[in-house]
């Protein structure tokens, strides 16, 4: 199956910063999703992006298939950004297996 | 509307119990699915249904078993928790594949 890489594990910043979370993949993909899971556990759907670029206010991924990565970035981070990122896939010969990473766990100190 | 509504939120069960997780949605959507996450890992999923009467497993479907029949119920059945059982289920719906999936809130489940 499709192995899913997210760098970096765990990222800490200070609030007002920048940041970018990096997704890698080893098969084409016909589906791509962020995920921000809160720290009360509530998975949300960011983007769904198998490719381009797409932006929602502060945060904004791109996916690039060709070679096979996605990045995710949030800038001017906030306290409530903090969490785990989550980047997963779905390739064409497995419709409707999504593979997840392990994700990024953010933290956002005030 | 809800979207998905996972029932219990909380569970504990003994070793060798059975049980059913609920899973309901309000959206009308074809897909359905359920993953298990365990602590510091990302969701794996266990059987996911791509309309009323068809499932199909995921990549870690040992020891569950599904049923869809209604597009709105994909209730999960344990037969014989075992320890490696614990964990946080979700599950999700999608309108078709290819498109975003959204989620339930989970079920934390412990066998003790």
């Amino acid at each position: 199956g499709i192995q899913v890489e997210q760098s970096p594990p765990d990222l800490i910043l200070q609030e007002g910063a920048n940041s970018t979370l990096r997704c890698n993949f080893s098969d084409s993909v016909n589906n791509l999703q962020w995920f921000h899971q809160n720290p009360w556990g509530q998975l949300i759907n960011l983007f769904y992006i198998p490719s381009g670029t797409k932006q929602n206010g502060r945060l904004s991924a791109t996916t690039v298939a060709t070679e096979r990565y996605s990045l995710l970035y949030i800038s001017s981070s906030q306290t409530t950004d903090s969490g785990v990122y989550f980047c997963a896939v779905e390739g064409y010969t497995n419709a409707g297996k999504s593979t997840f990473g392990d994700g990024t766990t953010l933290t956002v100190k005030p | 509307n809800a979207g998905v509504t996972q029932t219990p939120k909380f569970r504990i069960l003994k070793i060798g119990q059975s049980m059913t997780l609920q899973c309901t949605q309000d959206m009308n959507h074809n897909y359905m699915y359920w993953y298990r996450q365990d602590p510091g890992m990302g969701l794996k999923l266990i059987y996911y249904s791509v309309g009323a009467g068809i499932t199909d497993k995921g990549e870690v479907p040992n020891g569950y078993n599904v049923s869809r029949s209604t597009t709105e119920d994909f209730p999960l059945r344990l037969e014989l928790a075992a320890p490696s059982q614990t964990s946080v289920y979700f599950c999700a719906m999608s309108d078709r594949g290819n498109q975003p999936q959204h989620f339930g809130d989970g079920t934390r489940l412990s066998i003790l």
